[in-house]
């Protein structure tokens, strides 16, 4: 099926480890986005990559390193993390001016 | 950067009831304009999308949606609104630059 997949699907995890969350698109979008959901829903972008290049980077802590070894992938790396990073994180992908086609979500639950 | 307003956050109507979902945006040209749908435990669906031409956007399952330039908006309607329609709806602008900004999202409940 063509779509945008990212896993895992639930990440449970302590304050001050380290996580990754995959993403993968097999729509030959050029565009691939990390969005983050807070508890009231908020979509918030965090980072949009074209062709592999940061594009945007929406003032988040450095502590979250995106990472797009092809144009079909980006992936997530998120260090020391912290239990305000609670919540549900969202990829999608786009082709130009296009919808943005999501995966289901990663809900990430620090404790 | 561009941004949109959903100034409902929670909005009930009853089963076979109109609805009507307002969004309002801000940005120097041209928007490109979405509206998503979002059900408990899921991801987003595209309802419908505004990109330029006829003012008047159909979309899925019974949705409209009409860009207004004049009062910068883009509210969301159907005509009849079913329990399944219960979810978090999403307004959405987008430019250029591929980078795409959502509204704070509108939760519908549908009474029996």
């Amino acid at each position: 099926d063509t779509a945008v997949s990212q896993t895992p699907k639930y990440l449970v995890t302590q304050m001050g480890n380290d996580k990754s969350i995959k993403c993968e698109q097999n729509l030959g979008h050029d565009t691939m986005y990390w969005y983050k959901q807070d508890s009231k829903k908020f979509l918030k972008i965090m980072f949009s990559y074209n062709n592999k290049e940061l594009i945007i980077n929406e003032t988040v802590p450095n502590r979250f390193s995106p990472k797009s070894p092809d144009k079909a992938h980006l992936n997530l790396h998120i260090n020391s993390l912290e239990l305000g990073d609670s919540a549900v994180y969202f990829c999608a992908s786009s082709q130009a001016a296009s919808p943005l086609h999501f995966g289901n979500g990663t809900r990430l639950t620090v404790t | 950067a561009q941004s949109v307003t959903q100034p409902d956050i929670h909005i009930t109507v009853s089963e076979g009831a109109s609805l009507e979902l307002r969004c309002n945006y801000s940005y120097g040209a041209t928007p490109y304009l979405f509206w998503y749908v979002q059900s408990p435990g899921q991801g987003l669906q595209l309802l419908l999308k505004y990109f330029s031409g006829d003012t008047l956007v159909q979309g899925i399952k019974g949705f409209e949606a009409e860009f207004k330039r004049s009062q910068s908006s883009f509210n969301l309607r159907k005509p009849s609104v079913h329990w399944s329609d219960a979810a978090e709806y999403f307004c959405a602008v987008g430019d250029n630059n591929n980078d795409m900004r959502f509204g704070a999202g509108t939760r519908l409940t549908v009474k029996p």
